[in-house]
């Protein structure tokens, strides 16, 4: 069975800027969380979407926002774009809200 | 504040003997606990999990501990490999899954295998 995937791998913005970042969760994972993972806060929880809702939201601010399709993708969007946006964005899925997260490679974004 | 502590940036051990990798989390609200192996340029990878419920979860080479009124866990890894070398992360969650606050992540321990 195919892992996440996570496209782009790489991404280079300006400030000021908007971002989208795309998930696929492994087959019949319902279930897609997004951490965020900088070398001074670690990784940290932004957000899980369960049948196209979202149920969870950690503590970022409002640029972060994100969707999640029928078919259990997910995309998550940043606006405006900070320096402190920099950071490795991982998508996580799992069967349900209460199975195993299991990790894609992450896209890695570059805020100039 | 960090909820969860991994209070050894790196630890090196030697090929074939245990490795001990220690976490320690102060929201007595967390009742599920995960070990995650990450490499370089890859996302994490999940190793084992332990509930409140148990204090020892088995799985092959690692084993996980839990003491709960110490609010302690450790991920023992016997004989440790070459191919262990990596950063580990313990994760921690107010009931299966993410919880209403998703995983709450420790910094990581990189591990070091020594031949």
């Amino acid at each position: 069975k195919a892992g996440v995937t996570q496209t782009p791998r790489y991404l280079i913005k300006t400030r000021g800027q908007q971002v989208t970042l795309s998930c696929s969760p492994i087959s019949g994972h319902r279930s897609v969380s997004w951490y965020q993972q900088t070398p001074g806060q670690g990784l940290q929880f932004l957000f899980e979407y369960f049948s196209e809702t979202q149920r969870n939201k950690g503590n970022f601010p409002g640029r972060f926002s994100g969707r999640q399709f029928s078919n259990s993708r997910s995309e998550m969007n940043v606006s405006t774009l900070e320096l402190g946006d920099s950071a490795l964005y991982l998508c996580a899925s799992s069967l349900d809200l209460v199975g195993t997260q299991y990790f894609g490679p992450g896209t890695r974004l570059l805020v100039l | 504040d960090q909820q969860v502590k991994q209070n050894s940036p790196s630890l090196s051990v030697q090929e074939g003997r245990i490795s001990i990798l220690n976490c320690d989390y102060t929201n007595s609200m967390f009742d599920y606990f995960l070990w995650y192996k990450k490499y370089p340029a890859e996302g994490p990878t999940f190793l084992i999990s332990i509930s409140s419920i148990k204090d020892k979860n088995e799985d092959g080479r690692f084993t996980v501990f839990l003491n709960k009124s110490a609010k302690h866990l450790s991920l023992h890894i016997v004989p440790s490999q070459p191919g262990d070398s990596a950063v580990y992360f313990c994760a921690a969650s107010e009931g299966r899954g993410g919880g209403a606050d998703g995983l709450t992540f420790g910094k990581g321990t990189h591990l070091i295998i020594q031949p």
